[in-house]
């Protein structure tokens, strides 16, 4: 039982490239989460999936896109990344008619240069 | 939306004092209060929560409590070791609707061996 994955752990982009952050859970949750963590602040919300087939903006989606693929994925793609993109994002997953407790993936740690 | 503010920034203790981190948040339909631990360069993990039914909840060496009337809630931590060492985050959010947490800021306690 792995919980939450993230691919890839560790990523370098140079301005103006694209990436998919990809995150899986074996959970069977239906609700999944990306957060933004950068130094010194909390974790911000960019945009969350609360069931297979819906997703919407969170505190901070700007420049950024999101698949619920199936019920256990949900990826994170930056179409022309920004140095102020600079961050480490976690995904997480919850199942709401449960106990709703958010568990987290190991993050991603991304530069962009 | 949901503030929430966390206090201090940091802390620092002699091991086997006690350690108090508040929290205060701003939207008062929020019933759902946990708290994350998370260590360098790892995920947070979730350590106790509570909901907004009980005013107190321990578990071992960790309490939080809660008042809704003033709509602040506080971590305490007795006997504390050196592996408590780590940066601690508040987090409020609602039983319905998207259930996103919304995150404090974060404090970081070191404990003196």
């Amino acid at each position: 039982n792995a919980g939450v994955t993230q691919t890839p752990k560790f990523q370098v982009l140079k301005t103006g490239q694209s990436m998919t952050l990809q995150c899986a859970q074996d959970m069977n949750h239906n609700s999944m989460y990306w957060y933004r963590q950068d130094p010194g602040m909390g974790l911000r919300l960019i945009y969350y999936s609360a069931s297979e087939g819906t997703t919407d903006k969170g505190e901070v989606p700007n420049g950024y896109n999101v698949s619920r693929l199936n019920k256990r994925e949900f990826s994170l793609r930056l179409e022309s990344a920004a140095p102020s993109q600079t961050s480490v994002y976690f995904c997480a997953s919850s199942e709401p008619a449960g106990e709703n407790i958010q568990y987290f993936g190991a993050g991603t740690r991304l530069s962009v240069l | 939306g949901e503030n929430v503010e966390q206090h201090p920034s940091t802390l620092s203790v002699q091991e086997g004092d006690s350690a108090v981190i508040k929290c205060t948040y701003s939207d008062s339909a929020s019933n759902y209060f946990p708290w994350y631990k998370q260590e360098l360069g790892k995920r947070p993990q979730l350590i106790i929560d509570i909901r907004s039914n009980v005013g107190e909840k321990k578990d071992q060496r960790i309490a939080v409590t809660l008042n809704k009337t003033a709509k602040h809630f506080s971590l305490h931590i007795t006997e504390t070791q050196p592996e408590d060492s780590a940066v601690y985050f508040c987090a409020a959010t609602q039983d319905t609707g998207r259930r996103a947490l919304t995150f404090g800021s974060g404090t970081r306690l070191q404990v003196q061996p």
